[in-house]
């Protein structure tokens, strides 16, 4: 049982160039994050969704798009990378929106926008 | 004010001794807790939930809460090398956003 998948787990682009960031989960959850992590700053959301097709914005969205046709998959994509866009990006996913459901996170994907 | 705040570290103990860590949160409301625990260069891996006031314990590892003082705490007995990483507190507050301390990064000296 793979749960949560992201790829690719590398990736070393250059500025202006679009980078999209996989996650696909089998557990059927209906909430899907993203986050980024940076020393210092700790994880922080960028971009959240609570079923297909819905989708809101996080504490750092700006500079990255999200789409959720699937429920299974919920790709981050950055449409002109910047060089402040370097960092360890997580997905996670979560049963449902009860009070006790845990996240549960990606293994991540390290990028470096050059 | 952050939702949740956590001492960064680094904290420092002997191998075998207990480590405690610490966590506040700033919505009274919230009632779940959670502790990560996230080796460098991995992902947060959950090891910990509480929901009631008190202890809960699971092997080596306690959680106590106190809603009143609104405070997470940690406790890892018997530390272990294996147990060097950096530790999260998150917090599903009143309005059920998640949200996640910065951590606090535990080195367990052999």
């Amino acid at each position: 049982d793979a749960g949560i998948t992201q790829s690719p787990r590398y990736k070393i682009t250059e500025t202006g160039r679009q980078v999209t960031l996989m996650c696909h989960q089998t557990w059927s959850h209906s909430y899907m994050f993203w986050y980024r992590q940076d020393l210092g700053h700790g994880l922080r959301l960028i971009y959240y969704s609570a079923a297909a097709d819905i989708t809101d914005k996080g504490e750092v969205p700006d500079g990255y798009v999200v789409s959720r046709s699937k429920t299974e998959n919920f790709p981050l994509t950055l449409e002109s990378a910047t060089r402040s866009q370097t960092s360890v990006y997580f997905c996670a996913s979560r049963a449902g929106w009860q009070g006790d459901q845990p996240q549960h996170f990606g293994d991540g994907t390290r990028l470096s926008i050059l | 004010q952050k939702e949740v705040e956590q001492n960064s570290g680094p904290l420092s103990v002997p191998e075998g001794a207990i480590a405690s860590l610490n966590c506040t949160y700033s919505d009274r409301g919230s009632q779940s807790f959670f502790w990560y625990r996230q080796y460098s260069g991995k992902s947060p891996e959950l090891i910990m939930s509480i929901y009631s006031n008190g202890d809960k314990e699971d092997g080596r590892f306690t959680a106590q809460l106190n809603k009143a003082s609104q405070y997470v705490s940690l406790l890892i007995r018997d530390s272990q090398p294996s147990d060097s990483a950096t530790y999260l507190c998150a917090v599903i507050s009143s309005g059920n956003q998640f949200y996640f301390g910065t951590g606090t990064s535990l080195t367990v000296i052999p």
